[in-house]
């Protein structure tokens, strides 16, 4: 089973709202991942949580927060966003922070 | 800043053709390479992954790496209609952790 799950699959929002993406996967992988994807545009990576830790941030603008609740969870908060902020959010998560990574389907987020 | 280039698409080939999809990369230490395909509207589905030099098969793809030259690239076999999608190419950088994509090549194949 290599499954990552995303909630919601999508989200209209406006600029003045908080909303929270989840995600969550039960592979016991220890490495789990933000990114957002633009249209006709690669993955870029946001946050990378290892062992529950924030290890990485990609210099993101705080109305992104990223939460790791326990091994199994990872949220992404978003407060006061703007419009370009409008993408493909994609979840993923490997074994560890080196091996290959597991994508979920996505929230596809509209900020208007 | 790690680049890693793909063959700008898109590639357009004859159903049951060989579809053959290029990357090369800067990083000469990376040592994780994986290939990824992306429907249109969906979230990219990892299909192959490669560490060591040579050919890894798995059904009709076939993953090829080559570190001296920096290159990794992907096969299709009987390519299916069904194939026709983004392929993305991804580079792990050394000390783990962040992957780096590719643009992507965007594949038809055409029955």
């Amino acid at each position: 089973d290599t499954e990552v799950t995303q909630t919601p699959k999508h989200l209209v929002m406006g600029m003045t709202n908080k909303k929270s993406l989840k995600c969550e996967q039960h592979m016991g992988h220890r490495a789990m991942y933000w990114y957002k994807q633009k249209a006709k545009k690669p993955p870029e990576l946001m946050f990378v949580y290892s062992y529950e830790k924030l290890s990485i941030n990609e210099s993101v603008p705080s109305r992104f927060s990223p939460e790791c609740p326990n091994s199994s969870l990872l949220n992404l908060h978003l407060h006061a966003l703007q419009p370009e902020d409008s993408a493909l959010y994609l979840c993923a998560s490997s074994q560890e922070h080196d091996s290959e990574a597991f994508f979920g389907q996505g929230t596809r987020l509209t900020v208007v | 800043q790690k680049e890693v280039e793909q063959n700008s698409g898109p590639l357009s080939v004859p159903e049951g053709a060989i579809a053959s999809l290029n990357c090369t990369y800067s990083d000469r230490v990376s040592q994780s390479f994986f290939w990824y395909r992306q429907y249109s509207g969906k979230s990219p589905e990892l299909i192959m992954s490669i560490y060591s030099n040579g050919d890894k098969e798995d059904g009709r793809f076939t993953a090829q790496l080559n570190k001296a030259s920096q290159y990794v690239s992907l096969l299709i076999r009987d390519s299916q209609p069904s194939d026709s999608a983004t392929y993305l190419c991804a580079v792990m950088e050394t000390s783990g952790s962040r992957l780096t994509f590719g643009e992507g090549t965007q594949l038809t194949v055409n029955p």
